[in-house]
C-alpha cells in the first residue's frame, strides 16, 4: 500500500508569492490533516478535510487555506508568502479523522 | 497556550539502557495520547498510542504510562539502540462533537542513543 505523498519535496518563494502544496492521501483514507512545522514549535494544526469539507481548523490566518477533491487529494494554497512561513508542511492522513495519522515526508518551504 | 508539553529539548542515552521521554498535558479532556518518532527529512510515524482507560500500553521495547491525575505520560525504550535516534513527539486529542478531536502536539524531544 502506498503511503502519503507530498509534492513538492522542495521550494522555494520570495515574499509576497503564493504557494501550492499537493498531498496524496492512502488509498481509502478519506480525512486529510495539515500541519506546519518550525524549528522548535512542534507541529502546528492546520486543518483538516473529511470528504471534501473542512471539518476542522487551526489558529492561522486567511492567507492559508486548503481543500479536498472527491477522491481525498489535497492541496494547501498559502497567498501573499511572509518570511515566517519558511516552515516544513506535512499532510497526514487517515481512514476517519484523528485517530492515528499517516504522515507523508512533507514539502519544505523557504521563503526568502 | 501550550496544551501539550514536552520540557525535555533533548536527551542523550547510553546503548542498551533506558529512555525516559515525557511528556505533560493541561486539558483534562484529553482522552487519547501518541508517541511519533522523526528523523530528518522524513514525516513523523506513528510508535504507540494509549486512551486514558488504560495506564499503560507495551510494544515490543515501547511502553507508554499514563497517569491522569497527574496529567503526564512517558515513552519507555528499553533497551534503547543506536537507531532509536530521532525526534519524538508526544501527542493528544479529545473526543468531542462524535469525534475524535485533531491532535496536538508537543514540541518534541530530540534522543541521541550512543553505542
Amino acid at each position: 500500500k502506498a503511503g502519503v505523498t507530498q509534492t513538492p519535496r522542495y521550494l522555494i518563494k520570495t515574499r509576497g508569492q503564493q504557494v501550492t502544496l499537493s498531498c496524496s492521501p492512502i488509498s481509502g483514507h478519506r480525512s486529510v490533516s495539515w500541519y506546519q512545522q518550525t524549528p522548535g514549535q512542534g507541529l502546528q494544526f492546520l486543518f483538516e478535510y473529511f470528504s471534501e469539507t473542512q471539518r476542522n481548523k487551526g489558529n492561522f490566518p486567511g492567507r492559508f487555506s486548503g481543500r479536498q477533491f472527491s477522491n481525498s487529494r489535497s492541496e494547501m494554497n498559502v497567498s501573499t508568502l511572509e518570511l515566517g512561513d519558511s516552515a516544513l508542511y506535512l499532510c497526514a492522513s487517515s481512514v476517519r479523522g484523528h485517530e492515528k495519522l499517516f504522515f507523508g515526508s512533507g514539502t519544505q518551504l523557504s521563503v526568502l | 497556550d501550550q496544551q501539550v508539553k514536552q520540557n525535555s529539548p533533548s536527551l542523550s542515552v547510553q546503548e542498551g539502557r533506558i529512555s525516559i521521554l515525557n511528556c505533560d498535558y493541561t486539558n483534562s479532556m484529553f482522552d487519547y495520547f501518541l508517541w511519533y518518532k522523526k528523523y530528518p527529512a522524513e514525516g513523523p510515524t506513528f510508535l504507540i498510542s494509549i486512551s486514558s482507560i488504560k495506564d499503560k500500553n507495551e510494544d515490543g521495547r515501547f511502553t507508554v504510562f499514563l497517569n491522569k491525575s497527574a496529567k503526564h505520560l512517558s515513552l519507555h525504550i528499553v533497551p534503547s539502540q543506536p537507531g532509536d535516534s530521532a525526534v519524538y513527539f508526544c501527542a493528544a486529542s479529545a473526543y468531542y462533537g462524535g469525534s475524535q478531536g485533531n491532535l496536538i502536539f508537543g514540541k518534541g524531544t530530540k534522543l541521541s542513543v550512543k553505542p
